[in-house]
């Protein structure tokens, strides 16, 4: 158990209107991941972060952004939600030393964007 | 362009047989590789991975096998089990770069 958590675990919204997805992770973790998953594409990576205020872009990163403010914490945005933006969102973190190739996964969160 | 490819969508195995999962990949930069395991309305797990200076590796029933040349993976459960029903990944990655890239994803039923 990675001791992560996502919130909302469920989440049914508008178009245009701005969401915020939390994952929050108890064991000091420096990397943080978000990806999306769709049919035919697998997992696909939106932003990750190395650290507090420390985050680059995935391959897709496009109308999503993202802030740690705290170790803890990595919130993705979505600004003015799309429909093409409906999608299960996983978050993840990086494995610790002998395991730093590996990454494990929250529990996701459903997102529907009518 | 998907660089990390399970041509089967789905594979259905008998109870205590093996179940052999297969992924292809065509960036020859990918040098580590995994597998996770998912359940519905869950979070993918990490099941097992391998450094592409090996070609085998195991952990219990489960055993990951890497081809370089021919730029294929697979994994190999032995004996499967009901609990190993479910949808498996195979995801790759390069060396400095943070990016997982997964494959589509393979379904796995195993029949009692």
């Amino acid at each position: 158990d990675a001791g992560i958590t996502q919130s909302p675990r469920h989440k049914v919204t508008e178009t245009g209107t701005p969401v915020t997805l939390r994952c929050h992770q108890t064991e000091n973790h420096r990397y943080m991941y978000w990806y999306r998953q769709d049919p035919g594409h697998g997992l696909r990576l939106i932003h990750y972060s190395y650290g507090v205020k420390d985050t680059d872009k995935g391959e897709v990163s496009d109308g999503y952004s993202v802030s740690r403010s705290k170790t803890e914490d990595f919130l993705l945005t979505l600004e003015s939600a799309t429909s093409s933006q409906t999608s299960v969102y996983f978050c993840a973190i990086r494995g610790l030393a002998g395991a730093s190739n590996e990454q494990f996964f929250g529990p996701g969160t459903r997102l529907t964007v009518l | 362009d998907q660089q990390v490819k399970q041509n089967s969508p789905s594979l259905s195995v008998q109870e205590g047989r093996i179940s052999i999962l297969n992924c292809d990949y065509t960036n020859s930069m990918f040098d580590y590789f995994l597998w996770y395991k998912k359940y519905p309305a869950e979070g993918p797990t990490f099941l097992i991975s391998i450094s592409s200076i090996k070609d085998k590796n195991e952990d219990g029933r489960f055993t990951v096998f890497l081809n370089k040349s021919a730029k294929h993976l697979s994994l190999h459960i032995v004996p499967s089990q009901p609990g190993d029903s479910a949808v498996y990944f195979c995801a790759a990655k390069t060396f400095g770069n943070e990016k997982l890239t997964f494959g589509t994803g393979t379904r796995l039923t195993i029949i009692p």
